[in-house]
Order: C-alpha cells, then sequence, then structure tokens
C-alpha cells in the first residue's frame, strides 16, 4: 500500500539552526501538507500546498517557515533560526487527484530543539 | 469554520469492558470524520472514517463509530478493550476546499485500560 515517507525520524538542533523536514508523498498525489505536534498537544495545520504554491496557511506558519517542492517526489519544511518551542512532532501528509480524497499522513520526524 | 469536541481528555475502562470515546463536530458542510490512534512515540494511524456513505462505520482492531448528523456526533466505541488499546485517540473533521483537505483535530483522549 502507498504511504508517505518522512525522514528522519528524529532531529535533534540547536537553538538558532535552521533544519528541513523531509517528506515523500504517495506519488500520484497533488495537495501536500505540513502538521505540527507539540509533545501532549493536539496536532495543528501548518500548511497546505498545491501547484507548487501555499493554498493555505496557518498563523503558526509565520516567516520563520517555508516549503517547497524541489523536485518530483519530494516536500521539505525548512525552519529557519529554531527556537526551544519549535521542538514537536511533525507530519508531513498528502491527498489525491481531486479534493474529495482525505489526506495519508506520514510517521512523523520527532525535532527537538536544545 | 470546522472543529472538534473530544468530551474526556482521559478515559480509563476495565479490560474486556465496552469503550466509548465521545466527538462532536462542526462543520458548515457535510464533513469527512476520522479517527486515528497514537501511540506512544509514534505516529497517526487511521482507525476509520466518515465519508458520507454508511453511517455505521467499522474501522480496524474492532473499533466502529456512528455517525449522527442530528447530535454532530462521531462516537467512537468498542465492544470489549485489550491492554492494547491503551493510546491517545482523535477525532479529526475535514472538508475539501480549494486548499486541499485540511484537516482539523480534535484535543485528544487518552485511553487507560486496567487489568
Amino acid at each position: 500500500e502507498p504511504e508517505v515517507t518522512q525522514t528522519p525520524s528524529h532531529q535533534v538542533t540547536q537553538m538558532g539552526q535552521e533544519v528541513i523536514l523531509r517528506c515523500v508523498p504517495i506519488s500520484n498525489h497533488l495537495y501536500f501538507y505540513w502538521y505540527r505536534q507539540i509533545l501532549g498537544q493536539k496536532v495543528e495545520f501548518l500548511v497546505s500546498f498545491y501547484n507548487n504554491e501555499i493554498s493555505e496557511k496557518s498563523e503558526i506558519f509565520d516567516d520563520q517557515f517555508s516549503v517547497e517542492r524541489p523536485d518530483g517526489s519530494n516536500f521539505t519544511l525548512k525552519i529557519r533560526s529554531t527556537k526551544l518551542e519549535d521542538s514537536a512532532m511533525y507530519f508531513c501528509a498528502s491527498s489525491g487527484r481531486t479534493q474529495n480524497t482525505e489526506a495519508f499522513f506520514g510517521q512523523g520526524t520527532r525535532l527537538t530543539v536544545v | 469554520a470546522q472543529s472538534v469536541t473530544q468530551l474526556g481528555s482521559h478515559v480509563s475502562v476495565s479490560e474486556g469492558a465496552l469503550v466509548l470515546l465521545r466527538c462532536n463536530y462542526s462543520s458548515s458542510v457535510p464533513p469527512y470524520l476520522f479517527w486515528y490512534v497514537q501511540y506512544p512515540n509514534q505516529g497517526l494511524q487511521l482507525l476509520l472514517k466518515y465519508t458520507s456513505a454508511a453511517t455505521l462505520v467499522k474501522g480496524i482492531n474492532g473499533f466502529e463509530a456512528v455517525f449522527k448528523k442530528s447530535e454532530t456526533s462521531f462516537h467512537l466505541t468498542k465492544p470489549s478493550a485489550h491492554m492494547s488499546d491503551a493510546a491517545e485517540y482523535f477525532c479529526a473533521v475535514s472538508r475539501a476546499n480549494t486548499g486541499g483537505f485540511k484537516t482539523i483535530f480534535g484535543a485528544g483522549t487518552r485511553l487507560f485500560v486496567k487489568a
């Protein structure tokens, strides 16, 4: 069964550093998403991406964050100048060719900022 | 705007007892509804989904949920709890828009199963 793959599964970075979280969505999907889950809290929507541009973003997704689809298979989330409060699990998701298929989630990348 | 309310941040049941996790949603259009399970330090696993077909939805591991439009509810049940069911459960709602399929999650309910 096709699945969304995220790498790395764990990332530790020093405060102030830049990190890039990587995702390989399901191959024929066209919509891509990032979500965040701070430890012990609920999963929060960050951003959706379609046709090489952001289609929607939450108030959490400020100038510190950016997303990119650098090639035909990867979808990345870049966090510039990381802060302690960026420590969280980050989930990538993708959905299908129409707007009427659900999103499939990856297993997440746990980011720890020290 | 869509939202999800999960009633009870913690639920404790005995092994073999009925599991009932409550979820109410708010949506201006017919929603898609989901239940996800998350084990400690793991990702999200889809238990089941409602996509406007049958109101009784059967999922994995013996879980099922009933969509009640009149009550705007989508409660998750399992007839007999097993120790391995201990986890965090998230109800979620989404609908298609121009941005795709944004999913809104509830705050989660942690299920404890006592021996």
